[in-house]
């Protein structure tokens, strides 16, 4: 069974705060990875895709690492808005590429 | 921008109704999905579909559920005989091709069942 396993928070952090989250992912065939992000009740929002290289969007930050089947993402300086929902994401690659989620770390960002 | 659209919003049926939702994938996209979040759970595979056919399902995804491209634009989700446990909300996605390229989700659509 493919498992992507998350702490699910939640982590309150005040603004101007960094905070890092990580994931790890069962299915060492899985090729690509992404950083959704859900607010409450909403559909979910790519926020970054995630490459082995490890990648940066502003104050955001990707990292993967395959040999240990584990993802993370940091947030430089949060702000009130990044409260949400962070979601692991693992595309399986199969024939029907499915996602599979991570059960998501809640973020909340207080003033 | 161009958006997956998905109706209704919220959708209440009695137990054992047949329900069936819909969704418009971006146009030029050729892979589509539903994904379910049951409240508080992850959201859990469904099926995907490619060339009018359904390319992997997922073990949710029973005799009860199927679907369907009746045009060039819709993509439906029809739920047979509807039980209590299928209270979710379900997401349409799509893309334009596949691994690393984004899902799209529609804004989902809340499927009470009484």
């Amino acid at each position: 069974r493919k498992e992507v396993e998350q702490d699910p928070g939640p982590f309150n952090v005040p603004e101007g705060a960094t905070v890092a989250f990580n994931c790890t992912y069962s299915n060492s065939a899985s090729q690509s990875f992404f950083w959704y992000r859900q607010d409450c009740r909403k559909e979910p929002k790519l926020l970054m895709s995630v490459y082995s290289s490890g990648n940066e969007d502003g104050r955001f930050t990707a990292q993967l690492n395959r040999a240990s089947q584990y993802i993370s993402l940091l947030i430089r300086d949060s702000k009130l808005s990044d409260s949400a929902t962070y979601l692991c994401v693992v595309n399986e690659d199969n024939a029907g590429n499915m996602l599979t989620f991570g059960g998501g770390t809640r973020l909340m960002v207080k003033p | 921008e161009p958006e997956v659209t998905q109706t209704p919003s919220h959708q209440v049926t009695q137990m054992g109704q047949e329900v069936i939702l819909r969704c418009v994938p971006i146009s030029n996209h050729l892979y589509f999905y539903w994904y379910r979040q049951i409240l508080g759970q992850k959201v859990e595979f469904l099926v995907s579909f490619y060339n009018n056919e359904i390319s992997e399902k997922s073990e949710i995804f029973d005799d009860q559920f199927s679907v369907e491209r009746p045009d060039g634009s819709n993509f439906t989700l029809k739920i047979r005989s509807t039980k209590l446990e299928d209270s979710a909300m379900y997401f349409c996605a799509s893309t334009l091709g596949r691994s690393y390229n984004e899902q799209f989700f529609g804004p989902g659509t809340r499927l009470t069942v009484l």
